[in-house]
């Protein structure tokens, strides 16, 4: 089955801790995203990628950082820089950058 | 800059009643998306709108998309409790080299 994977489902660390949080797809779509959802908010978009080797900051960049060294990964590292990082994060890819996007199960931080 | 903006950002409805939620956006586009997220959940894709005039349908929901007036509807008809999400819009830019720019959402719950 084609779809996006996110890992873990349920992340616990703390302060001064940095994480990494894992996205992988398998619909060989060239774009990835990284959203962060506080509660009961919209999206904010932290990072995205169009194609390998490449990525472009979003809204929200600071304290987080990306890498894009396959296709069908696009792993997001919360930093200890980040002031606060509990949230729900979702990552999201699609064909191409403007085109409709498909989204993972979501990963939720907690930061004591 | 597209800026796109949804309104109502709230709604509560009752069961059996009518209502639509607008999605207005800024600049051109003739690409638009919406999706519905449960509480807890993420995102699911509901409905792409791909030219002036598109109207798709699904059970209860239909969506219509006029370019011209940078509008899209997204109506409900005979609320059921199970349509009760935060619904949002998503807006191709045309640009061709940013992501889609999401609405803020509107949380819709039906009651008895």
């Amino acid at each position: 089955d084609g779809g996006i994977t996110q890992s873990p489902k349920y992340l616990f660390r703390k302060e001064g801790q940095n994480v990494t949080l894992s996205c992988e797809q398998n619909l060989n779509h060239d774009a990835m995203y990284w959203y962060r959802q506080d509660p009961g908010q919209g999206l904010r978009l932290i990072y995205y990628s169009q194609i390998v080797n490449d990525f472009q900051k979003g809204d929200i960049a600071e304290g987080y950082s990306v890498s894009r060294e396959k296709k069908e990964s696009f792993p997001l590292t919360v930093t200890s820089a980040q002031k606060n990082p509990t949230a729900f994060y979702l990552c999201a890819s699609s064909i191409a950058l403007p085109r409709e996007q498909y989204f993972g199960p979501g990963t939720r931080l907690t930061v004591t | 800059e597209l800026k796109v903006e949804q309104n109502p950002l709230f709604l509560s409805m009752q069961e059996g009643k009518n209502y639509t939620i607008y999605c207005n956006y800024s600049t051109t586009s003739d690409r638009l998306y919406w999706y519905r997220q449960d509480p807890g959940k993420s995102l699911e894709s509901l409905f792409v709108l791909l030219s002036n005039g598109a109207v798709k349908q699904e059970g209860r929901l239909m969506a219509s998309l006029d370019t011209k007036a940078r509008l899209s509807t997204l109506h409900i008809t005979a609320a059921v409790h199970d349509l009760s999400a935060t619904y949002f819009c998503a807006v191709d830019s045309n640009s061709g080299n940013t992501p889609l720019v999401f609405g803020k959402g509107t949380r819709l719950s039906v009651i008895a």
